[in-house]
């Protein structure tokens, strides 16, 4: 099972801010949380990634609250092109050493 | 650029063919993976690699076995191939234990 929730899908206009959260209580005292963004028939790319508070990059903000139970992606400005499935990733304390859990991602659609 | 690359992107086998899938990448990456994905489910890990001739389990290993002779390339090899393991096959690779890069992918179907 995924260690880690979001929620299925989102839709959005061209042009508005997109916040996708992703929760993640087992959340290992080390790890780092990150983000990949998936398009039809290719493999997942990464996009983000952050310990706590927020980090910014020319794609993505990814901001963490201090209990680290959570993070949000954020996209400014979303267009077309940003459809995709994007998934959170985040270690798991609750196995052995190199477990990873991808969450089961969220389908984004942009429309004009 | 990291470039990971798989052998196929479009395959068709046959209920109990033996079946490999072959993944190489070009970065000298300790951890190596690979997932299967299927609608709905998201990425599920079947085995990861974090040396030569080393494997761990993931979520869903059964049905499914990998290889590790060189530390570029990966296999997942299907021993007898049944039609619930027609999947998207992903791998990846990675330096650090989470920001991997992936290839593009295999979609098996067994028939």
């Amino acid at each position: 099972l995924a260690k880690t929730t979001q929620p299925i899908s989102m839709d959005s206009y061209e042009g508005q801010e997109v916040n996708i959260t992703c929760s993640h209580n087992n959340i290992a005292t080390n790890d780092y949380i990150t983000w990949y963004q998936q398009f039809p028939s290719q493999g997942p790319r990464f996009i983000i990634q952050g310990y706590k508070t927020k980090v910014t990059n020319e794609v993505a903000s990814l901001f963490i609250p201090a209990d680290r139970k959570s993070s949000t992606l954020s996209l400014p400005r979303v267009s077309l092109s940003d459809t995709a499935v994007y998934y959170c990733l985040v270690g798991d304390d609750s196995n052995s050493g190199y477990a990873l859990n991808f969450g089961k991602g969220t389908s984004l659609l942009v429309t004009p | 650029d990291v470039k990971v690359t798989q052998s196929s992107r479009y395959l068709v086998k046959r209920t109990g063919e033996k079946v490999f899938l072959e993944c190489v990448q070009d970065m000298d990456h300790e951890n190596m993976f690979w997932y299967r994905q299927d609608p709905g489910l998201g990425l599920r890990l079947i085995y990861f690699s974090y040396d030569v001739k080393m494997k761990e389990k993931g979520d869903i290993p059964e049905g499914y076995s990998v290889s590790r002779e060189k530390k570029e390339r990966f296999s997942l090899i299907l021993e007898s191939a049944s039609t619930n393991q027609t999947s998207m096959y992903l791998c990846a690779s990675s330096y650090a234990r989470d920001t991997q890069y992936f290839g593009p992918g295999t979609r098996l179907t067994v028939l």
